[in-house]
């Protein structure tokens, strides 16, 4: 198993491009989240998703948006970058066997507005 | 909402000294859970607590959940330059976690 997988590693986007992070994973994990991590701070919640078809607003989800067609792909869509998105973008997922709820990130999605 | 707040927010020691991070919640958690990232890395799951005042030790990591659930400790014997990074705890419902921003451990060899 891959695990979590994220495309591109790094990315640069002037002021008002749009791009979409891409994750995937392929333990036919049912929940999905994206996270983004500022410098010297926590993990915030974007948009998370308990399954194909699903998808809810987490902490932060101004000036994003998700989808999950499938199990295996969840995307992360900005449409009007903005200096305020950059951050390092992380994707995970979830495995619920019994009480466990062990989340598997994955490598991370830099990316720089300017 | 609810929130998960870490204590400290950087921790510098010698090697061989011990180390704790402490996290405490705004509500009571159903669980918790410890993460570790190293610099330029990502968030990897180190443990889970769910019962009321569990204890749980890996090697030289000792987990602490408190008797209320509303906070927990994670206590590192004898550190070594490997455990340099940062430890996240998390909380919340069974699928949606709050994360809190974490302690920063360096090790001076």
């Amino acid at each position: 198993n891959a695990g979590v997988t994220q495309t591109p590693k790094f990315r640069i986007l002037k002021i008002g491009q749009s791009m979409t992070l891409q994750c995937t994973q392929d333990m036919n994990h049912n929940y999905m989240y994206w996270y983004r991590q500022d410098p010297g701070m926590g993990l915030k919640l974007i948009y998370y998703s308990v399954g194909a078809g699903i998808t809810d607003k987490g902490e932060v989800p101004n000036g994003y948006n998700v989808s999950r067609s499938t199990t295996e792909d969840f995307p992360l869509r900005l449409e009007l970058a903005a200096p305020s998105q950059t951050s390092v973008y992380f994707c995970a997922s979830i495995i619920k066997s019994g009480s466990k709820n062990e989340q598997f990130f994955g490598p991370g999605t830099r990316l720089t507005v300017l | 909402g609810q929130q998960v707040m870490q204590i400290p927010q950087y921790q510098h020691v010698q090697e061989g000294e011990d180390f704790t991070t402490y996290c405490n919640s705004s509500t009571t958690l159903s669980n918790i859970q410890w993460y570790k990232q190293r610099p330029g890395g990502h968030p990897v799951f180190l443990i889970q607590l769910v019962k009321s005042g569990e204890v749980k030790k890996q090697k030289r990591l000792t987990f602490q959940f408190g008797e209320a659930k509303k906070n927990s400790s994670l206590h590192i014997t004898a550190t070594q330059t490997t455990d340099v990074g940062t430890y996240f705890c998390s909380g919340g419902s069974n699928y949606k976690l709050t994360f809190g921003k974490g302690t920063l451990l360096t090790v001076n060899p």
